[in-house]
């Protein structure tokens, strides 16, 4: 069945530790985005890419980082100097320059702090 | 700044009845509208989306409808189920090149049998 895994579905940090959240999808979808979710509040983007060796900065950036190399990929590194990274992250994809078409949804790493 | 708000954070409704979610934007640019459902500790699924060419869509017991002189979004469930029991966020599309959503915050739906 085509889908998106995120994995581990759970995961703890530990202070000045980078901890890495998987993203995998065999949709053949080009474009991949991060989302992060907090108690009451919408999803807000942190990175996309809309193809291969490219991404772009979100509105929440500041202490993430990702790479894309390749298509079924995209992989969100938590850095130590992301300061409050216990959320939510989900993980979606859609097909390129279609504006028109759903992001589809992995469900979902819950990121804590130890 | 919010471009979008979903400001009923939860409704209540009784089983059968109507539940009606709104979304209020503030962005002439959105061009596509969707909404999305979803259940705790899981990622949302999409669930019925317009584009601003319209003013109605249905799918079964699900219509969304667009009022772009206001500016608002609403979704209508008739007759709710105790499975739509669930926080809906709508998200919008904006013209331009870039895929990018913009979400609301939310609104936790819980259908009461």
């Amino acid at each position: 069945d085509g889908g998106i895994t995120q994995s581990p579905k759970y995961l703890f940090r530990k202070e000045g530790q980078n901890v890495t959240l998987s993203c995998e999808q065999n949709l053949n979808h080009d474009a991949m985005y991060w989302y992060r979710q907090d108690p009451g509040q919408g999803l807000r983007l942190i990175y996309y890419s809309q193809i291969v060796n490219d991404f772009q900065k979100g509105d929440i950036a500041e202490g993430y980082s990702v790479s894309r190399e390749k298509k079924e990929s995209f992989p969100l590194t938590v850095t130590s100097a992301q300061k409050n990274p216990t959320a939510f992250y989900l993980c979606a994809s859609s097909i390129f320059g279609a504006g028109n078409q759903p992001q589809h949804f992995g469900d979902g790493t819950r990121l804590s702090i130890l | 700044d919010q471009q979008v708000k979903q400001n009923s954070p939860s409704l209540s409704v009784q089983e059968g009845r109507i539940s009606i979610l709104n979304c209020d934007y503030t962005n002439s640019m959105f061009d596509y509208f969707l909404w999305y459902k979803k259940y705790p500790a899981e990622g949302p699924t999409f669930l019925i989306s317009i584009s601003s060419i319209k003013d109605k869509n249905e799918d079964g017991r699900f219509t969304v409808f667009l009022n772009k002189s206001a500016k608002h979004l609403s979704l209508h469930i008739v007759p709710s189920q105790p499975g739509d029991s669930a926080v809906y966020f709508c998200a919008l599309h904006s013209q331009g090149g870039s895929e990018k959503l913009v979400f609301g915050k939310g609104t936790k739906l819980t259908v009461n049998p």
